[in-house]
């Protein structure tokens, strides 16, 4: 039972375009929701996260949007720079912090030159 | 400050032999947790311990997987014996009790290959 999907396997955006990641969620308890980041050969990484009590959170480049009614999430990246091709995974929790994150299937983004 | 360091990064079995994978968490996280990625689909659940005790092994695939946390500080995650379908990524994760951000920190992973 994938409780977190990713429904777009990759992406190929133009450098300096913007990228936009989704990702759908199931169980309605999530109240935290976050992205990671993997290169390959390492383990994910932090990228950006968002409670259930809010429906945007930028970073920088990164804005991660939240909309509960439709349980959807989405990454935005812009611009888009090469160095940001990697797969992107999307987590959520329930209950708080430290709780089982579940996890998507990934999407492998490629920013092009 | 060390991160998650994980042990071996690629173990390559026959099928009925058993593999130890050993996780060393960041130091003074009382969370860790197991997860497993099979190639291209979604990072899968394990379970978690919290200090030495297993708060949720509820992903755990079947008995031949084994999680141990003596002591509360490094885990091991033995599989015996290994099937096929065991192999994939292991990866490891800790966090600190009461974060703000609800982070979790990975080590690299184990590959695991199992002929």
């Amino acid at each position: 039972d994938q409780q977190v999907k990713q429904n777009s396997p990759s992406l190929s955006v133009q450098e300096g375009r913007i990228s936009i990641l989704n990702c759908d969620y199931t169980n309605s308890m999530f109240d935290y929701f976050l992205w990671y980041k993997k290169y390959p050969a390492e383990g994910p990484t932090f990228l950006i996260s968002i409670s259930s009590i809010k429906d945007k959170n930028e970073d920088g480049r990164f804005t991660v949007f939240l909309n509960k009614s439709a349980k959807h999430l989405s990454l935005h990246i812009v611009p888009s720079q090469p160095g940001d091709s990697a797969v992107y995974f999307c987590a959520a929790s329930a209950q708080g912090f430290n709780n089982d994150m579940r996890f998507g299937a990934g999407t492998r983004l490629t920013v092009k030159p | 400050e060390a991160g998650v360091t994980q042990f071996p990064s690629h173990s390559v079995i026959e099928k009925g032999q058993t593999v130890t994978l050993r996780c060393d968490p960041i130091s003074g996280h009382d969370n860790l947790y197991w997860y497993r990625r099979v190639m291209g689909k979604e990072i899968k659940f394990l379970l978690h311990f919290v200090k030495e005790s297993k708060q949720d092994e509820s992903g755990m695939p079947n008995n031949r997987f084994l999680a141990e946390r003596t002591g509360g500080t490094y885990s091991t995650l033995k599989v015996q014996p290994a099937e096929l379908e065991d192999s994939g990524v292991y990866f490891c994760a800790s966090s600190q009790s009461g974060s703000n951000t609800g982070e979790l920190f990975f080590g690299e992973g184990s590959r695991l290959t199992v002929l």
